[in-house]
């Protein structure tokens, strides 16, 4: 079945720091999302991407839909203690249909030392 | 609007048990999810229901099925629990017209 990639697996870095993730796909993909978990919630949604190019920001984050279809990372800025959790990317590949049907990464484990 | 919701919350079965979780929005969006995250493999699609009525299977449907019962309610049975199916089970739903989806809170179900 389709697969997505997702790096680094987890990450411990200094409040302040930047932070990068990405996500890669052999396969041409529709929407690209980022979520986030945190300890014992369900994901929540963080941005959605539904053009090639797409650059898009929330507050601290941003992320970008890879020219090629087959890839997106997250960057977030500044880190503070609360963004600590469990990112998820996750799409609809190109021939899914209308399903809605996501496959999401492996998810990236931030943990934030204040 | 309590978006979607999830019972139990947290569930101990002894194998072979039997039972169903329960799933419900209050969005009115057409499209619902089950899905199960177990660590290190993301989440993974069991069964979805693309409207009232309709459902299909996902990408690991086998030991489960489920209902969709109305528009707001999609349930998940187990009919005889085995220690693979110990995991964190999430519903979600979506509105038409996008691919967002929408998570509720979890199942922690433990099979021994």
């Amino acid at each position: 079945g389709q697969q997505l990639n997702q790096s680094p697996q987890s990450m411990f870095i200094q409040e302040g720091e930047d932070v990068s993730m990405n996500c890669t796909s052999s396969s041409i993909f529709n929407t690209w999302l980022w979520y986030k978990q945190d300890p014992g919630e369900g994901p929540v949604l963080l941005i959605a991407l539904y053009k090639a190019g797409e650059l898009t920001s929330n507050g601290r984050l941003t992320a970008q839909f890879g020219i090629t279809r087959k890839d997106s990372f997250l960057n977030i800025s500044a880190s503070i203690p609360s963004d600590v959790g469990i990112y998820f990317c996750a799409g609809t590949f190109y021939g899914s249909s209308n399903t809605g049907k996501l496959i999401f990464g492996q998810g990236t484990t931030l943990q934030v030392k204040p | 609007n309590a978006g979607v919701t999830q019972t139990p919350k947290f569930q101990v079965l002894k194998t072979g048990q039997s039972m169903t979780l329960q799933c419900a929005q209050d969005m009115n969006h057409n499209s619902m999810y089950w899905y199960r995250q177990d660590p290190g493999m993301g989440l993974r699609l069991i069964y979805y229901s693309a409207s009232e009525g309709t459902t299909d299977k996902g990408e690991v449907p086998n030991g489960y099925n489920v209902s969709r019962l109305n528009k707001r309610e999609f349930s998940l049975r187990l009919e005889s629990a085995a220690p693979s199916q110990t995991s964190v089970y999430f519903c979600a739903s979506r509105p038409g017209g996008t691919d967002t989806q929408y998570f509720g809170p979890g199942t922690r179900l433990t099979v021994l």
